[in-house]
């Protein structure tokens, strides 16, 4: 059964700062998800990584995979007060046959401070 | 284009109680997700339908939980019997397909007192 899971879960930065979430899943995985959600919102897409070796940017956000380690990286630069939210990583189950649902990380809630 | 739509947003009800959640999926995609998501738990998957093959029902928490989805679009989750447990906010995605991103709905905020 997969398990997915982040570190750190909370994570207060200051302005300006560099910091990595990281997400470690248990089992073979061809992609990975990440998502950001802000207070009383629901879950906006961010990143689909496709492949080992996959990265992709966004503004201050980075996210990058390594297959064989099982982990992806959530890379935050130059920290600002906006990208304040939890974010979350997912994979794919497999279980029983099912290639739909995603297994959830519980999240990493980042609080940027000037 | 318009999202993933859900309603309603927020239900209160009174245990024992039988609530209806809403979802309509983005036009044209053919896989359809339920999730819930609490302080607790984080987010739990609960059902998955990919156009007209059986539903996969494996997070389906009790058989109080059902849900159908008619004509390959709009899905409605049931839950007989709430009891407080059962709050939580439910969230419905959809996709092109399995394996594809996932879109999520704003949610329904239930809350069983």
């Amino acid at each position: 059964e997969l398990k997915v899971e982040q570190n750190p879960l909370f994570l207060s930065m200051q302005e300006g700062k560099n910091y990595t979430i990281y997400c470690n899943y248990s089992t073979t995985s061809d992609r990975l998800y990440w998502y950001r959600q802000d207070p009383g919102k629901s879950l906006e897409s961010l990143f689909v990584l496709l492949s080992n070796g996959a990265v992709k940017q966004e503004g201050r956000l980075m996210a990058s995979l390594d297959t064989k380690a099982r982990l992806s990286t959530l890379h935050i630069t130059a920290a600002v007060h906006d990208l304040s939210a939890t974010y979350f990583c997912a994979a794919p189950s497999n279980y029983g046959g099912s290639q739909g649902n995603l297994i959830f990380g519980k999240g990493t809630k980042l609080s940027v401070k000037p | 284009g318009a999202g993933v739509s859900q309603s309603p947003s927020n239900k209160v009800t009174e245990k024992g109680k039988d609530v209806e959640l809403r979802c309509d999926p983005i036009s044209g995609h053919t896989a359809l997700y339920w999730y819930r998501q609490s302080l607790g738990q984080g987010l739990e998957f609960l059902i998955y339908f990919q156009g007209n093959s059986a539903p996969d029902k494996s997070g389906l928490p009790s058989d109080r939980f059902s849900a159908e989805r008619t004509g390959g679009s709009v899905s409605t989750l049931t839950i007989q019997r709430t009891q407080q447990e059962d709050s939580a906010v439910y969230l419905c995605a959809s996709s092109w397909g399995p394996q594809e991103t996932q879109y999520f709905g704003p949610g329904t905020r239930l809350l069983v007192l």
